[in-house]
């Protein structure tokens, strides 16, 4: 299946700043997707990230708060904006790999102090 | 959009004893259905994955999972756990016209020794 590098894979943030999380693909991919996973729970899409186009966010998340760029086919950005602590969570991004279905990353466990 | 229930929050078995996990479904039309691991401190795994076939899916490890149809269910199945086996289950479901993955809350799985 396709190897996902995310970076970084844990920071603590103070809250009022942002943080950016890239995404690292080792093969072209049409779509990649940011997920969230908070203590305790399950995952929840944020948006997804088209090569030349604007990413398609989920309710719930906005383009000001959870800014996404996409510049070529293998990688991608996420940033969380203007942090406070209940943005403090795991963030994954994963592409659809074949038959493997989706493919995910580390993730990059965020704190916000 | 589709929905996932996973109905188990905390399932505690003992070694050799046979593990269920439910997992059911909301969407009316065709699905692709998954069943991904996360060992502590790890990232999301594939388990096994279901397109089309026999509804009766084997995967990794030991795990099999059953599509049945008119019950919308994909349920996890393995006759006899490890205690390697503790980690979080996560049943996804993709409709065939998304491109995005659904997941439920997870159930979390500890095996005693």
């Amino acid at each position: 299946s396709a190897v996902i590098s995310q970076k970084p894979s844990r920071d603590i943030c103070q809250r009022g700043t942002s943080l950016t999380i890239q995404c690292q693909v080792d093969s072209q991919v049409t779509m990649m997707f940011w997920y969230r996973q908070q203590p305790g729970q399950s995952l929840t899409l944020i948006a997804t990230a088209n090569q030349g186009s604007e990413a398609t966010y989920e309710s719930g998340f906005v383009i000001d708060k959870f800014p996404i760029s996409r510049p070529n086919l293998t990688f991608s950005t996420l940033t969380v904006s203007n942090m406070s602590p209940e943005d403090s969570s795991i963030y994954l991004c994963s592409v659809i790999w074949g038959d493997y279905g989706y493919t995910f990353g580390s993730g990059t466990r965020l704190t916000v102090v | 959009a589709q929905s996932v229930s996973q109905h188990n929050h905390h399932v505690i078995l003992s070694e050799a004893a046979s593990l269920e996990l439910g997992c059911n479904y909301s969407y009316g039309g065709t699905v692709n259905l998954f069943w991904y691991v996360q060992y502590p401190g790890q990232h999301l795994q594939l388990l096994l994955k279901y397109f089309s076939g026999d509804p009766l899916v084997k995967g990794i490890k030991g795990f099999e999972a059953e599509f049945i149809k008119s019950k919308f269910s994909f349920n996890l199945r393995k006759p006899s756990v490890q205690w390697s086996d503790t980690a979080e289950y996560f049943c996804a479901v993709n409709a065939n016209n998304n491109n995005d993955m659904r997941f439920g809350a997870g159930t979390r799985l500890t095996v005693k020794p």
